[in-house]
């Protein structure tokens, strides 16, 4: 079956303009996951949505970033006034639920160079 | 809160050589252990996870790990490397009675196999 997509590949914009990251998750999976890799670091989490809510956003750096997933299926990254220190790997993953140990399936992420 | 330490940034290997890639964690509280690897262009994908019982556990690909809890280490192990095995490897926690699963990663591993 389907694995998780992720589109745009790649977002090149210029410092101060809007994006918005879009991503779909595996069919029937309900909780989703987003976590950024900036250039040689590992992936760091931003959020998750169990359904339709945030469930928890504790990883998301300021209040520049918000994410949406309004019918419990696709979700969408949004970041406003991007900044430079924003370039890099959107990551997407999703898992049947979030209980503890559940693999998590990652998509190929989306790049984002902010210019 | 958790924290994962990858020692070594770069391992190059030669074919059909054996290799180890560390992973040392650092947690408050009981977590579960995974291990990602990332191909070229390619999203995430599960080798191998600790959840409980044996702590010598067996992924795809050949790969296994040991969770060795006193010196709070899962590291991983291959004995005969395949140029196929060329990738970015990951470890990561999560806090295994928190509801969420989100994960922590470390740093990354970048496994170069030499014909």
């Amino acid at each position: 079956g389907a694995g998780v997509s992720q589109t745009p590949s790649n977002k090149v914009t210029e410092k101060g303009k809007y994006v918005e990251l879009r991503c779909d998750p595996i069919s029937g999976h309900t909780a989703l996951y987003w976590y950024r890799q900036s250039l040689g670091q590992g992936p760091e989490f931003l959020i998750y949505f169990q359904g339709t809510g945030a469930a928890d956003d504790s990883g998301l750096p300021n209040d520049r970033f918000f994410a949406v997933r309004p019918e419990g299926s696709v979700s969408t990254l949004k970041i406003q006034r991007t900044e430079r220190g924003d370039s890099a790997v959107y990551l997407c993953a999703s898992s049947l639920n979030p209980s503890p140990g559940n693999e998590q399936f990652f998509g190929p992420g989306t790049r984002l160079t902010v210019l | 809160a958790q924290s994962v330490t990858q020692l070594d940034s770069q391992v190059p290997v030669f074919e059909e050589a054996p290799v180890e890639l560390r992973c040392n964690y650092s947690s408050s509280v009981s977590v579960y252990l995974f291990w990602y690897v990332q191909y070229p262009n390619q999203g995430l994908q599960l080798l191998l996870k600790y959840l409980s019982g044996s702590t010598l556990v067996k992924g795809i690909n050949g790969f296994e790990a040991e969770f060795n809890k006193s010196q709070t280490s899962f590291h991983l192990r291959k004995p005969s490397v395949h140029i196929s095995d060329t990738a970015e490897y990951f470890c990561a926690v999560s806090d295994n009675e928190a509801a969420g699963n989100k994960l922590t990663f470390g740093g990354g591993t970048r496994v170069l196999v030499k014909p």
